[in-house]
């Protein structure tokens, strides 16, 4: 999966309480992204990153915020997750907007 | 607005025949195009990408897709599929904004494929 590594792999969770996850990547690519993957709706983009601090809202931003303190890391934060945010969540990685993205393995978020 | 449509939220096909998934997109200016392909429980991979140096594109595994600007279509195709190719395929569509600049990508909704033996 392109030397990027999402954790955890499988998470169940209560309502209201907080999760993050991670992304870490190797390949020193500017350019980092969420979505999430939900039955009929493809994927859709939730926050990405340009650079170190710098990181702006998908189509589907509401409940979620991210953190870029490092190049190689990304985190997702739901700070009070919401039965509605149970989905698969996936990281990926681009060295430009609208280039080739690559993908992680994807995060299995229940909340029950 | 750039958006694209994936026309079949399911394609079933036997191991041997070929493999038709369409997609339509609708964009502004100069697109570029990609499909993905995401096998059970894995993340996507790229099968293959457009950018206008060549109308039809061939991508890994068999796949091609050729680029109707006409049609505003970008249809993925496989002369005969294998059991292998069971997957969903994305269509995935970024678009240049009045900026110059590139979007972000938008996928579509999905197809998924089902090869019988």
């Amino acid at each position: 999966d392109a030397g990027i590594t999402q954790s955890p792999r499988h998470k169940v969770t209560e309502t209201g309480t907080p999760v993050t996850l991670r992304c870490h990547q190797t390949e020193n690519h500017r350019y980092m992204y969420w979505y999430r993957q939900d039955p009929g709706h493809g994927l859709r983009l939730i926050h990405y990153s340009y650079g170190v601090k710098d990181t702006d809202k998908g189509e589907v931003s509401d409940g979620y915020s991210v953190s870029r303190s490092k190049t190689e890391d990304f985190l997702l934060t739901l700070e009070s997750a919401t039965s509605s945010q149970t989905s698969v969540y996936f990281c990926a990685i681009s060295t430009r907007v609208g280039n080739i993205q690559y993908f992680g393995a994807g995060t299995r978020l229940s909340v029950l | 607005a750039q958006s694209v449509t994936q026309l079949d939220s399911h394609v079933s096909v036997s191991e041997g025949t070929p493999v038709l998934l369409r997609c339509n997109y609708s964009s502004s200016y100069s697109p570029s195009l990609f499909w993905y392909v995401q096998h059970p429980n894995k993340g996507l991979q790229l099968l293959l990408k457009y950018t206008s140096a060549a109308t039809l594109v061939k991508g890994i595994n068999g796949f091609e897709a050729e680029f109707k600007k006409s049609e505003t279509s970008f249809h993925l195709t496989k002369p005969s599929a294998h059991m292998s190719d069971a997957a969903e395929y994305f269509c995935v569509v970024s678009d240049r904004n009045y900026g110059g600049s590139q979007g972000n990508l938008i996928f579509g909704k999905g197809t998924k494929l089902s090869v019988k033996p």
